[in-house]
């Protein structure tokens, strides 16, 4: 069954370094997303993005933050200069498109960052 | 503005039912979700349901919404230990391109 990979599936990091979290999407998905889960908290909604441009972003969003789909599988969440607020897991998740039938978001496994 | 809340526990005996609640706050919620969380795990969908429909049954899970209310509840059949993990409701708003607002889970514990 096809699934959701990302990689790798813990980052650490030191604080101002930049990192890039890796996603792999199911393949004939068209919609990208990025969500992060602060241990203890709600998973937070970070942006989504659809035919190479970002579709929507949240307020943590900010200009740290930048997503980009460099080739035909990959899809990559960079962090220029990292927080220690910035610590969470990190889910990618796609859907086939976001009306019709198809609503079903699937996530990948995580990528826990743990800033230092 | 958006939210979704929870309760945090829940625990049950196998193989009795389990009812998760979740309440929302956004009337224009288009699908509403369950997802589920094993320790060290992702997210994996479970079932989802269409705003305009009262209730869905998959297998031993049956979800009921009351939309004037805005309630949802997932009802787990059976229940057995490997049940045992958070949930989490999610809705999506129309318009937003599906982004998903989640609650903070529930996590249930499935005792012998």
């Amino acid at each position: 069954e096809p699934e959701v990979t990302q990689t790798p599936s813990h980052q650490v990091t030191q604080m101002g370094q930049e990192v890039i979290l890796r996603c792999v999407p199911i393949s004939n998905h068209l919609y990208f997303y990025w969500y992060r889960q602060i241990l203890g908290q709600k998973v937070e909604f970070l942006v989504s993005f659809y035919n190479n441009e970002i579709s929507e972003k949240s307020e943590i969003f900010d200009d740290q933050f930048s997503v980009e789909r460099p080739d035909g599988s990959n899809f990559t969440l960079k962090i220029r200069s990292t927080k220690l607020e910035d610590s969470a897991m990190y889910f990618c998740a796609s859907s086939e498109s976001s009306s019709g039938d198809s609503y079903e978001q699937y996530f990948g496994p995580g990528t826990r960052l743990t800033v230092t | 503005g958006e939210d979704v809340e929870q309760s945090l526990f829940l625990s049950v005996r196998e193989g009795d039912s389990s009812v998760i609640n979740c309440t929302y706050t956004d009337s224009s919620s288009t699908y509403l979700y369950w997802y589920k969380q094993e320790p060290g795990a992702g997210l994996q969908l479970l079932t989802y349901i269409f705003s305009n429909m009262d209730m869905k049954q998959d297998q031993r899970l049956t979800v009921l919404l009351n939309k004037k209310d805005k309630h949802l509840s997932l009802r787990i059949a059976d229940t057995q230990t490997g049940d045992s993990a958070i949930y989490f409701c999610a809705e999506s708003i129309y318009g937003g391109y599906n982004k998903l607002i989640f609650g903070a889970g529930t996590r249930l514990a499935v005792h012998p």
